[in-house]
């Protein structure tokens, strides 16, 4: 079974400038998620996508985070303008099951430099 | 205070020694995970807890609870066991698929 498809793995850019992610969840996985890891910390939780809706955008800062799984299966995060404060690896994460005790699978992530 | 704690920050064993890493939290929970991070950024997922204990070759997973605490052990460790060891739980009653997660257990096995 492939896993969860993220790219680029790497990218650097300079503040003010726009940058966007994408993820290819495992097949069938209807459940879908973006977190931002700051080195150092944990994960944080993004958005939650479930097909192609919104569950939980709680904590996305949406003056310049963006993110659409328009047809229920791929995804992409975008940032705009990118700050210094946004350096972090964004983990995107696919679930089969939207309930207590999923296991959540995730990709190798898109580590994000700002200068 | 972070909701999930995990201890120690950092970890340095020698190749075969037996590891401990803890994990305790605040909140009542549904479920509890153990990951494993990688340099590079891409994570693993080892268990998924919600009473007792878990094996998984070297790997042991348990939890009590009653007293919000968990911890993974790794019998025989290994240089390759070298990772980033997260704690997160799922609470219970919240958001479906919001985990909080712990800020990680850095272990290094020096062979």
């Amino acid at each position: 079974e492939a896993g969860v498809a993220q790219s680029p793995r790497y990218k650097i850019i300079e503040k003010r400038q726009s940058v966007a992610f994408w993820c290819n969840p495992i097949s069938g996985h209807a459940t879908l998620y973006w977190y931002q890891q700051i080195l150092g910390q944990g994960p944080k939780l993004l958005i939650q996508f479930q097909n192609n809706g919104v569950v939980d955008d709680s904590q996305l800062p949406k003056d310049r985070f963006s993110a659409e799984r328009l047809k229920g299966v791929d995804s992409t995060l975008k940032i705009q303008p990118a700050k210094l404060e946004d350096s972090a690896v964004y983990l995107c994460a696919s679930s089969s099951i939207q309930g207590f005790g999923e296991t959540q699978y995730f990709g190798p992530g898109t580590r994000l430099l700002v200068l | 205070k972070n909701e999930v704690e995990q201890s120690p920050q950092n970890l340095t064993a020698q190749e075969g020694e037996f590891i401990t890493i803890n994990c305790s939290y605040s909140v009542g929970i549904s479920a509890l995970h153990w990951l494993q991070q990688h340099p590079g950024g891409g994570i693993v997922s080892l268990f998924m807890l919600s009473s007792g204990k878990k094996k998984h070759g070297r790997l042991i997973a348990t939890i009590n609870i009653q007293e919000k605490h968990s911890s993974l052990h790794i019998t025989a460790s290994h240089p390759r066991d070298s990772a980033v060891y997260i704690c997160a739980v799922r609470r219970y009653g919240g958001s479906q698929g919001n985990l909080i997660f712990g800020k990680g257990t850095k272990l290094s096995v020096k062979p």
